[in-house]
């Protein structure tokens, strides 16, 4: 089993449209958590950290339940701009990263 | 654009041949990581230095990969021999090691293919 699990999709979605990515990881002892954004063919950049209280910024919403030790990341309002493989992280000593799920957003 | 220096930025080699790969991370930045990504996957940590020690390598195959970090600024990392199933992204990252900050700066990464 992988320590972090996303679903890879693809999702495909059209502008304005909301929608949720799933990440679930293995290791109780992890310490902190993160969405990472990867456009095609770059490198992977911080899209915004994971707090058990939830947080939001602008349309992205994060949230973190450590009981079911389950992460997601909802996107409002969707733009082409969001179209990215969106990457799950935990950091436990090292920085751990998902499969990465691929979304794309249409006209 | 990236910040942490990588190269080569291509790298085409046949199988059994020895590959070395090179780092310079953000100056300052006391962890540096290795990471591997097959395309379609997410990065799989190869290696994490904190300065000139190595903090984890346990995902990285010892018979054949090795990383060194000597003055605790750039970093190498060496595949000899290569295997066809090497072909992957070779990415870089660094960080300024603050517990939770979670940012990862990376290079634009070495592309190997191993014929």
């Amino acid at each position: 089993r992988k320590e972090v699990e996303q679903d890879p999709g693809p999702f495909n979605v059209p502008e304005g449209a909301t929608v949720a990515f799933n990440c679930t990881y293995s290791n109780s002892a992890s310490q902190s958590f993160f969405w990472y954004r990867q456009d095609c063919r770059k490198e992977p950049k911080l899209l915004m950290s994971v707090y058990s209280s939830g947080n939001e910024d602008g349309r992205f919403t994060a949230q973190l339940n450590r009981a079911s030790q389950y992460i997601s990341l909802l996107i409002r309002d969707s733009k082409l701009s969001d179209s990215a493989t969106y990457l799950c992280v935990v950091k436990r000593a090292g920085m751990r990263f998902g499969a990465g799920t691929r979304l794309t957003v249409k006209p | 654009e990236a910040e942490v220096a990588q190269s080569p930025r291509y790298k085409i080699t046949e199988k059994s041949q020895a590959v070395a790969f090179w780092c310079d991370p953000i100056s300052g930045h006391a962890t540096l990581y290795w990471y591997r990504q097959i395309l379609g996957q997410g990065p799989e940590l190869l290696v994490q230095f904190q300065d000139e020690s190595v903090v984890d390598d346990s995902q990285l195959p010892k018979d054949r990969f090795s990383a060194e970090r000597l003055k605790g600024v750039d970093s190498t990392l060496k595949i000899q021999p290569a295997e066809l199933g090497d072909s992957a992204m070779y990415l870089c990252a660094s960080s300024a090691g603050q517990i939770n900050t979670g940012e990862l700066f990376f290079g634009e990464g070495s592309r190997l293919t191993v014929l």
